[in-house]
C-alpha cells in the first residue's frame, strides 16, 4: 500500500537556523506529494506541492524537491523564524486515487529566539 | 468567503452511545473527505464523496461507521455503538472536482471534531 515516512520531532532550532525535514515515501501509482502545516489552534493548511518528478514545490521560503529516483520530498528553509513553529505533515496523494491523502506521522517544530 | 466547518468542535460521549459529527463544505465544492487524526498521528484517510455517492469508502475501519452526502453539500459522519478507540480528531476536507489522471485539486480541511469516547 500507500504510505510516508517522515523523521520523528521534535525538532527544535534557533531563529535563523537551516531546516531540513527528511520524508520518504512508497506508492502504489504514481504519487503527487505534498507538504501539510498546522499552526497551533488551526487546522491544517498546504504549504506546498509537486506532481511529477523533479518539480521544486515552494512557498513562504519553503522548498521541497521532487525525488523519484530516491522516493524523497525532504523540507527545507533556508532561514526559519519563531512563527513558523507547527507541526509539518509529509503527505502523498495517487494518480486514479480519487485525491484522498496519505499523510505521515508529522514532525513538530519548534524554533526559538 | 467562509472555509470549511466543522460542528460540534467537541464531543464528548460515552462508549456504546451514537455519534453524528456534521461537515459544511466550502460552496461549490462537490469533493468531500473525511479523515480521523488520532493523537501523535497523520489524518488517516476515511471516506470521499464525489457528489452525493461515496466514491471510495475503503478507510472506514468498520460497520459501526457510515457516512452520508444527501444533497452534495453537507455531510455527516456517524458513529454507532462508540468505543474508546474511535476517540480522536475527525477533520473533514472539501476541493473541487477531481479533475483526473495527472490533476490535483487542493484540498481544504475544517478546523475539526475532536470526540472523546469515555
Amino acid at each position: 500500500g500507500d504510505s510516508v515516512t517522515q523523521m520523528e520531532g521534535p525538532v527544535t532550532l534557533s531563529e535563523e537556523a537551516f531546516l531540513t525535514i527528511n520524508c520518504t515515501y512508497t506508492a502504489t501509482g504514481y504519487p503527487s506529494l505534498f507538504w501539510y502545516v498546522q499552526y497551533p489552534g488551526e487546522g491544517l493548511q498546504l504549504l506546498l506541492k509537486a506532481t511529477k518528478a523533479d518539480d521544486k514545490g515552494s512557498n513562504k521560503g519553503f522548498e521541497a524537491t521532487y525525488r523519484k529516483e530516491t522516493t524523497s520530498f525532504h523540507l527545507e528553509k533556508g532561514s526559519v523564524q519563531v512563527s513558523d513553529s507547527a507541526v509539518y505533515f509529509c503527505a502523498l496523494s495517487v494518480s486514479g486515487g480519487g485525491n484522498k491523502l496519505t499523510f505521515g506521522t508529522g514532525t513538530q517544530l519548534k524554533v526559538e529566539l | 468567503g467562509a472555509g470549511v466547518s466543522q460542528t460540534p468542535s467537541n464531543k464528548v460521549t460515552e462508549k456504546g452511545k451514537y455519534v453524528e459529527l456534521r461537515c459544511d463544505p466550502i460552496s461549490g465544492h462537490t469533493a468531500l473527505y473525511w479523515y480521523r487524526q488520532s493523537l501523535g498521528q497523520g489524518p488517516e484517510f476515511l471516506i470521499y464523496f464525489q457528489g452525493t455517492g461515496a466514491a471510495d469508502d475503503s478507510g472506514l475501519p468498520n460497520d459501526r461507521f457510515f457516512a452520508v452526502r444527501p444533497e452534495g453539500s453537507v455531510s455527516t459522519l456517524k458513529i454507532q455503538r462508540t468505543e474508546r478507540g474511535d476517540s480522536a480528531v475527525y477533520l473533514c476536507a472539501s476541493s473541487l472536482t477531481w479533475v483526473g489522471t495527472g490533476g490535483y485539486n487542493e484540498q481544504f480541511f475544517g478546523p475539526g471534531t475532536r470526540l472523546t469516547v469515555l
